[in-house]
């Protein structure tokens, strides 16, 4: 079993609509949360970087983290095509440990 | 702003050949880390270095080493490459070990 589990999709939404992509982990050692955006043949680009359970907004994007059900989610507010890419979670442990595990990432089309 | 710098962007090899991936971090980062990431896969982990020094190794075959250099350029050098070794390689830099991972736009190694 895979220590962070994300839904491959693919997921298809409306243009406008409200997304939202979810992980699961398993390590209690992760203590640090992360989304990256990945267009096809393209490094990932980091869009949320946060901590502490709880949400952090930012413009459009909102980062969800609950470490007592070890559960964390993006959500996107009013899609846009250009938001059409394959989305990353990925998380690592306190100090001493600075690898990314990363989730298989879910693939998100927006259709205008 | 800038970012992440890799060199080449695309390589193509023989099997049992040798390739050497070149990484320029972001200006005043002085942490390096080395993934890959094969076909409709998430990125895994192969090493990091801070300050020069090697500070976190994953699953790096013993055929690569890397280095990280005075300037905070780092090298990844694969011998006898096999046709596995196929994939997307990323650079990733932070400033420092516990910050954000800033991801470059990859080198795609191809192994015929």
């Amino acid at each position: 079993q895979k220590e962070v589990e994300q839904d491959p999709g693919p997921l298809s939404v409306p243009e406008g609509a409200i997304v939202s992509l979810n992980c699961t982990y398993s390590n209690s050692a992760f203590q640090y949360f992360m989304w990256y955006r990945q267009y096809s043949r393209k490094g990932p680009e980091l869009l949320m970087y946060t901590y502490s359970s709880g949400n952090k907004e930012d413009g459009r994007f909102t980062a969800q983290v609950d470490k007592s059900s070890k559960y964390i989610s993006l959500f996107i507010r009013d899609s846009q095509p250009s938001d059409s890419a394959t989305y990353l979670c990925a998380m690592r442990a306190n100090f001493g440990n600075e690898k990314l595990t990363f989730g298989t990432g879910t693939r998100l089309t927006i259709i205008p | 702003a800038a970012g992440v710098i890799q060199s080449p962007r695309h390589l193509i090899k023989e099997k049992r050949e040798t390739a050497t991936l070149k990484c320029y971090p972001i200006p005043r980062h002085d942490t390096v880390y080395w993934y890959q990431q094969g076909p409709g896969q998430d990125p895994q982990f192969l090493i990091s270095f801070y300050e020069k020094m090697q500070s976190d190794k994953g699953s790096i075959p013993d055929r690569f080493s890397a280095q990280q250099f005075s300037d905070y350029h780092s090298e990844l050098n694969m011998s006898s490459l096999e046709l596995g070794d196929s994939a997307l390689y990323f650079c990733a830099s932070s400033l420092g070990p516990q910050h954000e991972q800033y991801f470059g736009p990859g080198t795609r190694l191809t192994v015929t």
